[in-house]
């Protein structure tokens, strides 16, 4: 069935160290995955996205993993930031009929200084 | 600044009243999309538009009834709602070709509250 969920409710890193949020997926023929980040009081900003013929994706600090056989996904963040508190969504686009982009729960990310 | 402009940013209505939530993208997609956010919930998916066409309706009641007069205008039309429908209303945007050809586009969303 369509799920997409999160290993980890909520997360508290230092500034400076480097984050990891994780996502698991159960439709092994999703073929499109995006993270998202949702401040407060905002809409979800479109952070990263990665295809499933591609395993790892670098953008300015992120970085996606997508691990295929285990159906996970991970967003690292590095050198992470008090700007980079938010709650982060994954997001993956299943084909069942009609194409749709299923979201996860989403984990909270608390940067201390 | 994203793009995708939602107005009014708050709203706060009761239960006999019709109010309307507007939706405005300045990115060129002709996708736009309708989305509830209600605490500790996944985002839900409420309806669809491709090109002005209506081409989903994920069961939505039908106090909830949606417009799109062309590919840069989305309203959501509000009426006879219940306090459960209080959430976030969420307008996105995307390119043609389905939801797996690039990101949806968010915009800051309508707070909604029904009293």
């Amino acid at each position: 069935g369509e799920n997409v969920g999160l290993h980890l409710p909520t997360l508290s890193v230092q500034e400076g160290d480097n984050s990891i949020i994780n996502c698991a997926y159960s439709n092994s023929a999703s073929d499109y995955f995006i993270w998202y980040k949702q401040e407060s009081g905002k809409g979800p900003q479109f952070i990263i996205d990665i295809r499933s013929n591609m395993d790892k994706r670098q953008g300015q600090r992120v970085t996606v993993l997508l691990n295929k056989t285990v159906k996970h996904l991970s967003l690292q963040i590095a050198a992470t930031q008090p700007g980079d508190s938010a709650v982060y969504f994954c997001a993956e686009n299943i084909w069942g009929g009609s194409e749709k982009l299923v979201f996860g729960k989403g984990t909270k990310l608390t940067v201390n200084p | 600044e994203t793009g995708v402009t939602q107005t009014p940013r708050h709203l706060v209505m009761g239960m006999t009243n019709k109010k309307s939530l507007k939706c405005e993208q300045h990115l060129g997609h002709n996708a736009m999309y309708w989305y509830k956010q209600s605490a500790k919930k996944p985002l839900e998916l409420m309806f669809v538009y491709n090109f002005k066409e209506q081409t989903e309706n994920n069961s939505v009641p039908s106090r909830f009834s949606p417009e799109c007069p062309n590919s840069s205008h989305l309203f959501l039309h509000l009426h006879t709602l219940q306090p459960e429908d209080s959430a976030l209303y969420l307008c996105a945007s995307s390119p043609p070709g389905g939801t797996g050809t690039g990101p949806l586009h968010f915009g800051n969303g309508t707070r909604l509250t029904v009293t």
